[in-house]
């Protein structure tokens, strides 16, 4: 079975600043993982994902994250916030080789930015 | 690029009548997938579907709800008889197969009254 924590449920940063989302992840097979944004009454968008390629993803608007076996952690980081980056963020992870099965949400974190 | 299409956006129906949600994945999507997100919560899996059959779903997903994939590219999700506690923003979503993204759709946000 798979289970994710995210760490915070609200992080609030100053526009230009470092953005750290936090997610730690329980798998009993080796892991695929992901990161979604959720920006107000829409849809999930993926920002990026890891499927046991590198450990170092780079995903769109500028995030990235990487894969820790051994702190079975996938934290989200952007170096510089801007203000669009405003929304609820969900690290969510799957079973590898397990394409039919259920693709499992975190809490979310909601993201604050400031000017 | 392609996306995973979703009608209607937001349905309103009475506790006890019957709705459908449908869906339109990715034509070479082979995995469809249903969530729904009560407000202000997390994302919860409903169900998964397969080979034109249901591979995994949740305690959530009880004899109320049903899917169905009734032509080739339409694939729907039923509830039997709402419930106020139905009411949520239901997605779909779909994947090409192992290693690759899922694909979610805008969500359709059923109110039940």
């Amino acid at each position: 079975a798979q289970s994710v924590t995210q760490l915070g449920s609200h992080v609030s940063v100053s526009e230009g600043a470092l953005v750290l989302l936090r997610c730690n992840y329980s798998s009993s097979v080796p892991p695929y993982l992901f990161w979604y944004v959720q920006y107000p009454n829409q849809g999930l968008q993926l920002l990026l994902k890891y499927t046991s390629a590198a450990t170092l993803v780079k995903g769109i608007n500028g995030f990235e994250a990487e894969f820790k076996k051994s702190e079975t952690s996938f934290h989200l980081t952007k170096p510089s916030a801007h203000m669009s980056d405003a929304a609820e963020y969900f690290c969510a992870v799957s079973g590898a080789n397990q394409a039919g099965t259920a693709l499992i949400f975190g809490k979310g974190t909601t993201l604050s930015v400031s000017s | 690029e392609p996306e995973v299409t979703q009608t209607p956006s937001h349905q309103v129906t009475q506790m006890g009548q019957e709705v459908i949600l449908r869906c339109v994945p990715i034509s070479n999507h082979l995995y469809f997938y249903w969530y729904r997100q009560i407000l202000g919560q997390k994302v919860e899996f409903l169900v998964s579907f397969y080979n034109n059959e249901i591979s995994e779903k949740s305690e959530i997903f009880d004899d109320q709800f049903s899917v169905e994939r009734p032509d080739g590219s339409n694939f729907t999700l039923k509830i039997r008889s709402t419930k106020l506690e139905d009411s949520a923003m239901y997605f779909c979503a779909s994947r090409a197969g192992e290693g690759y993204g899922y694909t979610f759709g805008s969500g359709t946000r059923l109110t039940v009254v």
